[in-house]
């Protein structure tokens, strides 16, 4: 079985550009978490999604959003990059909001 | 957000057992006890969770004190692959049940 897969493994933007990260949960799994991890530090979470619809935020600036579709597959997308966006993004997923999570070996964004 | 406290890092030789610690006094009675670890370059990885009961799985042990405010996890003999950042995560599921990271303790193993 695949697990969670997130395209692009790694990319490079420019102060002020748009990005748009995309995760594919393990099939079967309803609920998809984003976290931002900065180097040398835990990974922080950002949105989770059950069903579609947003279940927890965290303190992330509305510059960050995210949807879940049908198939629940996930994008994560970024407006208005900054020098500290630079950081690793990982989606998990699991089959409810309550259980296990398996995570994704994340997006490398670097923004020059 | 309920905190947890780990050492930063600790050293292990091969083949020995390793008992991570992680103190967590302000945990509530609705918080389970999570583990995950993360290998370099990869994402994290669900080690194993529990409530009160120590608990046992296929790639390690979880003993948790009585009073709930400190756990220790048991990897039984480690081996250099078991070299990662390891995190004691509180999870509340009746929220969110989003994942509060700390920044772990690194362990190291040698031959």
């Amino acid at each position: 079985d695949a697990g969670v897969t997130q395209s692009p493994t790694h990319l490079i933007k420019t102060r002020g550009q748009h990005v748009t990260l995309r995760c594919s949960p393990i099939s079967g799994h309803k609920s998809v978490s984003w976290y931002q991890q900065v180097l040398g530090q835990g990974p922080q979470f950002i949105f989770q999604y059950y069903e579609k619809e947003e279940r927890g935020r965290g303190n992330f600036p509305d510059r960050f959003s995210a949807r879940q579709f049908p198939n629940y597959s996930s994008e994560l997308n970024v407006n208005a990059l900054l020098l500290g966006d630079s950081a690793l993004y990982l989606c998990a997923s699991s089959l409810s909001g309550g259980s296990g999570y398996t995570f994704g070996s994340g997006t490398r964004l670097t923004v020059v | 957000d309920a905190k947890t406290t780990q050492p930063n890092s600790m050293e292990s030789n091969e083949e020995e057992p390793v008992h991570l610690p992680c103190n967590h006094s302000t945990i509530s009675g609705t918080d389970y006890i999570h583990w995950y670890r993360q290998l370099p370059s990869q994402g994290p990885e669900y080690v194993i969770h529990g409530l009160t009961s120590n608990v046992n799985n296929r790639m390690a042990s979880l003993a948790i004190a009585e009073d709930r405010k400190s756990s220790t996890l048991i990897l039984h003999r480690a081996t250099l692959r078991d070299a990662a950042v390891y995190y004691c995560i509180l999870r509340d599921t009746g929220t969110a049940s989003k994942l509060t990271f700390g920044t772990g303790t690194r362990l190291q193993v040698t031959l």
